[in-house]
């Protein structure tokens, strides 16, 4: 069966401090992902996705980055967070229009 | 992306029916119809999803309008854990694998004991 892990569940970094945050799927190959993330109490905003190595695209500009290194690994990145860049951060996979999306069980990043 | 419409909230009794319902007036003929629901923090989880026919599954099942501007969730029995933020969603795309899903706000699902 399909799993997708996210760690760490919690973190708390410094304003300025770097970031990254790594999601890995189990049990499929070549799958669609994709980071959100969710500010307090507002909706989830699509950050990235990536249909495979090498490839990703962004949705928003801003201060954050992701990469694919391997096929079901998927890392959002930053070189200084800000305050702003708290959230709780939610990766999810998909092979297609015609699945349905899994995602983990998010990271709750707070930027002191 | 073509929008979806849903109310802000709804209540419902336990034990009862629940019909949310989502407009998606702008629907292209490749748009994919999801649900998803969020419980209070934890990550979306997938409910059900359709293209024109109605679907079923253990969870819920999907009515979608004959000229698929409309859906509805169904919630057959609606219990004390199915109170979360529903969402209705367009999954844009086509075939390829450039789907994508952007959310709304949803609809907040409270439940009665």
């Amino acid at each position: 069966s399909q799993t997708i892990h996210q760690w760490p569940a919690t973190l708390v970094q410094p304003v300025g401090s770097p970031l990254s945050l790594e999601c890995t799927v189990e049990g499929t190959s070549n799958p669609n992902l994709y980071w959100y993330r969710q500010a307090a109490g507002r909706g989830l905003q699509l950050l990235f996705y990536s249909v495979g190595i090498g490839q990703i695209s962004s949705e928003v500009p801003q201060n954050l980055s992701a990469s694919r290194p391997q096929d079901r690994q998927f890392i959002l990145s930053s070189k200084k967070l800000l305050l702003s860049d708290s959230g709780f951060y939610l990766c999810a996979w998909s092979t297609g229009q015609n699945y349905g999306y899994t995602f983990g069980s998010g990271t709750r990043l707070t930027v002191v | 992306d073509a929008k979806t419409t849903q109310p802000n909230s709804m209540e419902s009794n336990e034990e009862e029916p629940v019909h949310l319902p989502c407009n998606h007036s702008t629907i292209s003929g490749t748009d994919y119809i999801h649900w998803y629901r969020q419980l209070p923090s934890q990550g979306p989880e997938y409910v059900i999803h359709g293209l024109t026919s109605n679907v079923n599954n253990r969870m819920a099942s999907l009515a979608i309008a004959e000229d698929r501007k409309s859906s509805t969730l169904i919630l057959h029995r609606a219990t004390l854990r199915d109170a979360a933020v529903y969402y209705c969603i367009l999954s844009s795309g086509g075939y390829s694998s450039a789907s994508k899903i952007i959310f709304g706000s949803g609809t907040r699902l409270s439940i009665r004991p």
